[in-house]
């Protein structure tokens, strides 16, 4: 079975400051793992994905994640935060040899100016 | 490409009454996602479809619901009769499953509330 967790229901930042969003997976055999960001009545957007190589991905806005296969993690990051920053971020895992993904319960990331 | 395309962008209706959204892949894509949000229980997978073929819907609540894809550009999914607790935001995504970008594209969804 395929399932992710992130621990946070909400994560608070300061305008500028830096930023980490955490995610947790369990999957059997080789993930694939992505981070969606959602704002307020739109659908998810994607961010960025890990599917193989290097373990530090880059994605749009500035984010990064990075893979940690020995703690299972997905950890979303960003060296500064922007107010336009805030929405609802969810972390996700596929396992290679399947279609469907599984979806964290999401992270609301609220950046004060 | 215009994305995945869902309508009607927000529906209300009575209990009881029956109610279809429409979910338009992009071109291309061979597996096709219904995902229902609500505060309470996040966002859940309902079904997929891979190559207009029903693999999985343990997701779907109930026999109330039902999802068809008649054809690789078109799919529904119905509620029969319709519950108020069946209000939520109803997304639909597609995928190119095979290729290297394994990413799922999300249409804007469809806001249902049923009174």
């Amino acid at each position: 079975a395929q399932s992710v967790a992130q621990p946070e229901d909400q994560v608070n930042v300061a305008e500028g400051n830096p930023l980490t969003v955490k995610c947790t997976y369990s999957v059997s055999g080789n993930p694939y793992l992505f981070w969606y960001v959602q704002y307020p009545n739109r659908g998810l957007q994607f961010l960025l994905k890990y599917i193989t190589g290097d373990n530090l991905v880059k994605g749009s806005y500035g984010f990064e994640a990075e893979f940690n296969k020995s703690q299972t993690s997905f950890h979303l990051k960003k060296p500064s935060a922007l107010v336009s920053d805030s929405a609802l971020y969810f972390c996700a895992v596929r396992a290679t040899h399947l279609n469907d993904m599984r979806f964290g319960a999401g992270t609301r990331l609220t950046v004060k100016p | 490409d215009a994305g995945v395309i869902q309508s009607p962008r927000h529906e209300v209706t009575e209990m009881g009454q029956e109610v279809t959204l429409r979910c338009k892949p992009i071109s291309g894509h061979n597996s096709l996602f219904w995902y229902r949000q609500t505060m309470m229980r996040g966002l859940e997978l309902l079904i997929y479809f891979n190559n207009n073929v029903p693999i999985d819907d343990s997701g779907m609540p109930e026999d109330r619901f039902s999802a068809k894809m008649p054809n690789a550009s078109f799919s529904t999914l119905k509620i029969q009769p319709s519950e108020p607790r069946d209000s939520a935001v109803y997304f639909c995504a597609s995928i190119k499953t095979g290729s290297d970008q394994e990413t799922q594209y999300f249409g804007p969804g469809t806001r249902l509330l049923v009174l």
